[in-house]
């Protein structure tokens, strides 16, 4: 069946420009994750959705990222402003729900260049 | 808060030979543990979890992992490596409740044949 998708695979931004990545979860999956992956730091978490709410914003770095879910499927994730140190690819996971921890199916990624 | 360390950037080992990828975590309570793989030009997949009971875990492609709370451990094992079992992996620990998913720096293994 389908996976994850991101679009766009890609993306170069010039410094200060707004960025919008998108996010199709796997079909029936209630729950859906953000994560960014810079080289050399793992994976860091930024936000994760159960249906269309985000319980925990704790992670995104700054008032410049956004996240929203729509119909509980498609996700965006908005980056106003963008600055050099948001280079990263910037990951999307799905999974069945929360809770019991069902595994996390990801996506092939976004990555995205600041100039 | 929760957090998961993975002391070795990068693990080497000859093909045939057992591998040990290293995690060390840190929770309140009880913790559930993953491990996920990231082979090149992929994206990660997930090869087992921990969430109560057994404290051996086995997954896919022949890995398994073992649970030591006295340590804080969940270490990744295979007996026999392959050289396509080169790639990065990942520890993750969550906490009990609405929590997230905290991830490792990953380790690099390299089979070598």
């Amino acid at each position: 069946g389908a996976g994850v998708s991101q679009s766009p695979s890609n993306k170069v931004t010039e410094k200060g420009k707004d960025v919008e990545l998108r996010c199709d979860p796997i079909s029936g999956h209630t729950a859906l994750y953000w994560y960014r992956q810079s080289l050399g730091q793992g994976l860091e978490f930024l936000i994760y959705f159960q249906g269309n709410s985000a319980p925990d914003k704790s992670g995104l770095p700054s008032d410049r990222f956004s996240a929203e879910r729509t119909g509980g499927s498609v996700s965006t994730l908005t980056i106003q402003r963008t600055q050099q140190e948001d280079s990263a690819v910037y990951l999307c996971a799905s999974s069945l729900g929360l809770d019991p921890p069902y595994e996390q199916y990801f996506g092939p990624g976004t990555r995205l260049t600041v100039t | 808060a929760q957090s998961v360390a993975q002391p070795e950037d990068q693990v080497n080992v000859a093909e045939g030979n057992p591998l040990t990828v290293k995690c060390t975590y840190s929770v309140s309570g009880n913790p559930y543990l993953f491990w996920y793989v990231q082979y090149p030009n992929r994206g990660l997949q997930f090869l087992l979890k921990y969430i109560t009971g057994d404290n051996l875990v086995k997954g896919s492609y022949g890995f398994e992992a073992e649970f030591n709370k006295s340590q804080t451990s969940f270490h990744l094992k295979k007996p026999s490596a392959l050289v396509s079992d080169s790639a990065l992996y990942f520890c993750a620990v969550r906490e009990r409740g609405n929590t997230p998913l905290v991830f490792g720096k990953g380790t690099r293994l390299s089979v070598i044949a």
